[in-house]
């Protein structure tokens, strides 16, 4: 049983350029977490997808924005990228309100260099 | 802001039970405690909550104190894998809350041959 699925592992854009990340969630979960990992740092949350619409946000700027498909799957797009985008991106997913249960499914993360 | 505190770091010979402290004394009483434990390139790992009650599963057992204002995680025998950012989150229960975490600096658990 796949888990948590991102990618692509590793990317470099430029200042300026825009990007998408992308995730599949763990097989029968409808519920996807996105979260920023700068280095040495904790995961910081930027949105949460379920049945296609955002439903919670972070304290993130609009240039995150994010998109979830009827298969579940999730786009996380970064426009305008700032040096101090680099991080760790990670998503998570659940079945619905599950995750007070049984916690959150993480994935491996996206690595983004902005230079 | 996290509302929980760890030590930033810790050291634990192989084999030996490994104890990890939280302090979460503003805690509310419809909030579960939460562990998480991140291994280094990859992503958090969910490892136990609990509300009031001790709990144990097959990673470690969590033990509340009974005014619940701090925690401590056991791993009763760790091993060179259980290396890891070990996270402490407080959250609350209910259909209305969504599923926002909020994850502090963590412990470092180092463990030695």
């Amino acid at each position: 049983d796949a888990g948590v699925t991102q990618s692509p592992t590793h990317l470099i854009k430029t200042r300026g350029q825009q990007v998408t990340l992308r995730c599949s969630p763990k097989s029968g979960h409808d519920t996807v977490s996105w979260y920023q990992q700068a280095l040495g740092q904790g995961p910081q949350f930027i949105f949460q997808y379920y049945e296609e619409e955002e439903r919670q946000r972070g304290n993130f700027p609009d240039r995150f924005s994010g998109h979830q498909f009827p298969n579940y799957s999730s786009e996380l797009n970064v426009n305008a990228l700032l040096l101090g985008d680099s991080a760790l991106y990670l998503c998570a997913s659940s079945l619905g309100d599950s995750f007070v249960f049984y916690g959150y499914t993480f994935g491996s993360g996206t690595r983004l260099t902005v230079v | 802001d996290a509302k929980t505190t760890q030590p930033p770091s810790m050291d634990c010979a192989e084999g030996r039970a490994a104890n990890l402290p939280c302090n979460h004394s503003t805690i509310s009483g419809n909030e579960y405690v939460y562990w998480y434990r991140q291994i280094h390139s990859q992503g958090p790992q969910y490892i136990i909550h609990g509300l009031k009650n001790n709990e144990t599963n097959e990673m470690a057992s969590l033990i509340i104190t009974e005014d619940r204002k701090s925690s401590t995680l056991i791993l009763p025998h760790a091993t060179l894998r259980d290396t890891a950012v070990y996270y402490c989150i407080v959250r609350p229960y209910g259909s209305s809350n969504t599923g926002k975490l909020i994850f502090g600096q963590g412990t470092t658990l180092q463990v030695k041959p």
